[in-house]
Formats: structure tokens, sequence, C-alpha cells
């Protein structure tokens, strides 16, 4: 596809869940973003990987929060023992590299109920 | 986390008004960017700003990168019903780090 694309769009899930999120860059983007985004606040940094290392993983909240992305494209963010706190929307951008413009998908619609 | 700090939080605005929010900051960025987000949808880039001065055009919108590093403005001209939505604005510190640090949005509706 031409942009950045999540699945799922929606989640629900009970607390005390695990959850996976998935991301699809923008085909030949080596950067690749998570954020987290609550009710009427702007994103906010969780992750970002240059290729398959994540380089910079300081706005993850706490170790129930992971990410990979194995082979350079596709990343999974990862979330143990969900919380009623964590619901938000999960963005995923990607770029072409750290300077460049980040593309952002729809998100995922996260609730914990 | 961190934000920045960005005003006002939501106007209304009536169709071919010009319309003007800001942004400030405590930290120095070295790219300032302006995104707009629809309803269930993610932010769409609308100018970025690279350069302390700089002053960009995209079409009724116009951003200017504060002389400071510190803040940014934005402007839309000539308001029409579809720029109703939240406008943010975000800045990239440069570096080794590549995140955006974004403020809450500025929420623009149309008068009833």
């Amino acid at each position: 596809g031409a942009g950045v694309s999540q699945t799922p769009s929606n989640k629900v899930t009970e607390k005390g869940k695990y959850v996976e999120l998935r991301c699809d860059p923008i085909s030949g983007h080596t950067a690749l973003y998570w954020y987290r985004q609550s009710l009427g606040q702007g994103p906010e940094f969780l992750i970002y990987f240059q290729g398959t290392g994540a380089a910079d993983d300081s706005g993850l909240p706490n170790d129930r929060f992971f990410a990979v992305r194995p082979e350079g494209s596709v990343s999974t963010l990862k979330i143990q023992r969900t919380e009623r706190g964590d619901s938000a929307v999960y963005l995923c951008a990607s770029s072409s590299s750290r300077v460049d413009t980040q593309y952002f998908g729809p998100g995922t619609r996260l609730t914990v109920l | 986390g961190q934000q920045l700090n960005q005003s006002p939080q939501s106007m209304f605005i009536q169709e071919g008004e010009d319309v003007s929010m800001n942004c400030t900051s405590s930290s120095i960025f070295n790219t300032w960017l302006w995104y707009k987000q629809d309803p269930g949808e993610g932010p769409v880039l609308l100018i970025a700003l690279y350069k302390a001065g700089e002053l960009t055009s995209n079409g009724r919108l116009t951003a200017q990168f504060g002389i400071t590093r510190k803040d940014s403005f934005l402007n839309i001209s000539a308001s029409i019903p579809s720029d109703v939505g939240i406008y943010f604005c975000a800045g990239q510190l440069g570096g080794s780090q590549g995140n955006l640090i974004f403020g809450k949005g500025t929420k623009l509706s149309v008068k009833p």
C-alpha cells in the first residue's frame, strides 16, 4: 500500500490480557516510530527503530511494553498484563531516515476493560 | 512525557476568517512541524520548518520557525469548513533523537 497501515483498527481486551499491535510502514522506510495518544492529548513517543534495532526506547512507560521489528519492515508493539490506563490510540509512523518527514498510520484504538 | 505549550486549546471559526495558533517550548528544536488530525485518522503533515526565522507557506497556511528556536506559529487565512479538525505542533530535537514532541492540539470548530 501507499501509506502506513496498522492492524487491528480497534482492539478491546480485558485487564490482565496480552495484546499485539501491528504496523506496516511505507515500503523502503528504515525509520519506524510508535506513539501513544490519550484522549485530548497529542501523541507521545514510545520507541524508535532504525532498521531492525531499537535506537531509542526511552518512551516506553514500563517493562510491560515491548516492540520488535525483526526484518526491518513490519513492527509489532506488545503489551503484557494490560491495565485500564493503557487504553489509548497507538500510532505508528515511518520515515526514510531519522530527519525526514514522519508519515503516520491511522492508529489502533486499544480499550482495556 | 514532555509536551509543547500550544494555544489556544480550541477556537470557533466563521468561514472566511483568519485563524492563528502558536506553540512554545522551554527546549530548543532543530525542526518545527505542524500536523492536522481528523477523527479516526493519524496526523497529516501540513508544514515543516527547518531553520530559525523561516517563514513557509502551503496554500492558505503559513507557519514560522521562531528566531529563538523555541516557538512557532501557524496561520490559516480565509478559513473554509474543511479546515475543522485538530492541529498539532511538533518539535524535533535533532542529534540522535528522531522522535517528535507534540503539543496538546488546537481544536478548530465551525461557529454554529
